[in-house]
């Protein structure tokens, strides 16, 4: 089974503070995505690589970056954290596409809560 | 573009009961279609996924979604429900990316299914 583990289930942080949430999956996949899902919104893409030190912007990237120096490791860095970045945190893989369309679903880590206070 | 909408943000059913959780898409193309569920404090689990071939999908813990292309939805249902069925149901449609060489979930804003003795 695909194993995507993220580095802490809660984190308390303060406004203001350089935030690191770390992903990592052992399935050699070639794709990474980082989420945020809030009540009533659903999953919203923040950004995602697809390969190594490549990343391109999701839906909502403004107040975050990522990094990916290794294939199996994918972190989120919020830069000045603000309150409204207090959410549940998702980060998911999945293989490389080899159509422009994928039926590769994604696969899910248990999320981080993070508390901005 | 795609979206997906999913009708009813809370459904309660009782034990034993048929689960019917309704999701509707809009796609440019043929979709690829998935229901994701998540249980309290865990990432998002694949329930089963529409790619091609038989419309009626059969997934894990015997849920089923019917894909109707004249209707444009998926939904997803369970001829008796039990109170382990009771978390949050994700419909989503994949979508291309710019690179070609992922694809992008675009998700629905989340069904919470309780079921009552």
């Amino acid at each position: 089974d695909v194993k995507v583990t993220q580095s802490s289930r809660y984190l308390v942080k303060r406004t203001g503070e350089k935030v690191f949430l770390e992903c990592v999956q052992d399935m050699d996949h070639e794709n990474m995505f980082w989420y945020r899902q809030d009540p009533g919104l659903g999953l919203r893409l923040i950004y995602f690589s697809y390969d190594v030190k490549m990343k391109e912007k999701g839906d909502i990237p403004e107040g975050y970056s990522v990094s990916r120096e290794k294939k199996e490791r994918f972190s989120l860095i919020l830069e000045s954290a603000s309150t409204n970045q207090t959410s549940m945190y998702l980060c998911a893989s999945s293989p490389l596409a080899r159509a422009t369309y994928s039926n590769q679903p994604q696969h899910f880590g248990d999320g981080t809560r993070l508390s901005i206070l | 573009a795609q979206s997906v909408t999913q009708l009813g943000s809370h459904v309660s059913v009782s034990e034993g009961a048929l689960v019917l959780l309704r999701c509707n898409y809009s796609s440019s193309v043929p979709p690829y279609l998935f229901w994701y569920v998540q249980y309290p404090n865990q990432g998002l689990q694949l329930l089963l996924k529409y790619t091609t071939g038989a419309t009626l999908v059969k997934g894990i813990n015997g849920f089923e979604a019917e894909f109707k292309k004249s209707e444009t939805s998926f939904h997803l249902t369970k001829p008796s429900a039990h109170m382990s069925d009771a978390a949050e149901y994700f419909c989503a449609v994949s979508r291309p990316l710019n690179t070609g060489t992922a694809s992008k979930l675009t998700f629905g804003t989340g069904t919470r299914l309780q079921v009552t003795l």
